[in-house]
């Protein structure tokens, strides 16, 4: 099975910066997709932004900008003019693309303080 | 747009008893999936479904049961509440297919089993 790290358990940034939050993944696969999601205190699972591994250009939302290194396995997102809606605990997911289900695997997740 | 939603928000139970964790989704996806938040453990996958009629083991199946007799419709039972069951659970759906499509995820349910 996949695995999916994110080595930061808890990650704190001031308002208006930027803050980087990693995540590494194994796999055996060529084709898949990764995903950040962001989970706030209210509970609600949301999409911030995914990124397909046959691309070479980095997805970005926004604010919301990943560095995909397909060799090294590693898909850390980068939150820039951080902003006090931004705290919430970040997932890293994986799927794979030829996997017929709906698999994802992920991380155990980064909690993410915004400072005023 | 309702989305995927999911019954009840909280509840408590006591050892040993039985219950049923409602889930429904009014977008047509064919795949529908149950996962358990702990924390430090991230998202789990409990059972899976890729349509009606058909369903599969994920990654702790072990206690729970599904049925998918709709589209719609994925609900998760409990045989026998064991604390150990203490989590949130998660029901997710997805379009069919292995398109690069995100999960939809419900709102969740806060089970506490004393």
């Amino acid at each position: 099975a996949q695995t999916v790290t994110q080595s930061q358990p808890e990650m704190s940034v001031q308002e208006a910066e930027t803050v980087t939050l990693s995540c590494t993944y194994d796999t055996s696969e060529s084709d898949y997709y990764l995903f950040w999601y962001k989970q706030p205190p209210s509970r609600q699972m949301i999409l911030v932004i995914r990124q397909e591994a046959y691309k070479q250009q980095n997805a970005t939302e926004n604010r919301f900008s990943v560095n995909f290194q397909k060799a090294a396995k590693s898909f850390s997102l980068k939150i820039s003019d951080s902003q006090l809606g931004d705290a919430a605990m970040y997932f890293c997911a994986y799927r794979s693309a030829w996997n017929t289900g709906n698999q994802f695997y992920f991380g155990t997740g980064t909690s993410l303080t915004v400072i005023p | 747009n309702a989305g995927v939603t999911q019954t009840p928000k909280f509840q408590v139970l006591k050892t040993g008893q039985s219950m049923t964790l409602q889930c429904a989704q009014d977008m047509n996806h064919e795949y529908m999936s149950w996962y358990r938040q702990d924390p430090g453990m991230g998202l789990r996958l409990i059972h899976y479904s890729v349509g009606a009629g058909i369903t599969d083991q994920g990654e702790v199946p072990n206690g729970y049961n599904v049925s998918r007799s709709t589209t719609e419709d994925f609900p998760l039972r409990l045989l026998s509440a064991a604390p150990s069951q203490t989590s949130v659970y998660f029901c997710a759906s997805r379009p069919g297919g292995v398109g690069g499509t995100e999960a939809f995820f419900g709102q969740g349910t806060r089970l506490t089993v004393v």
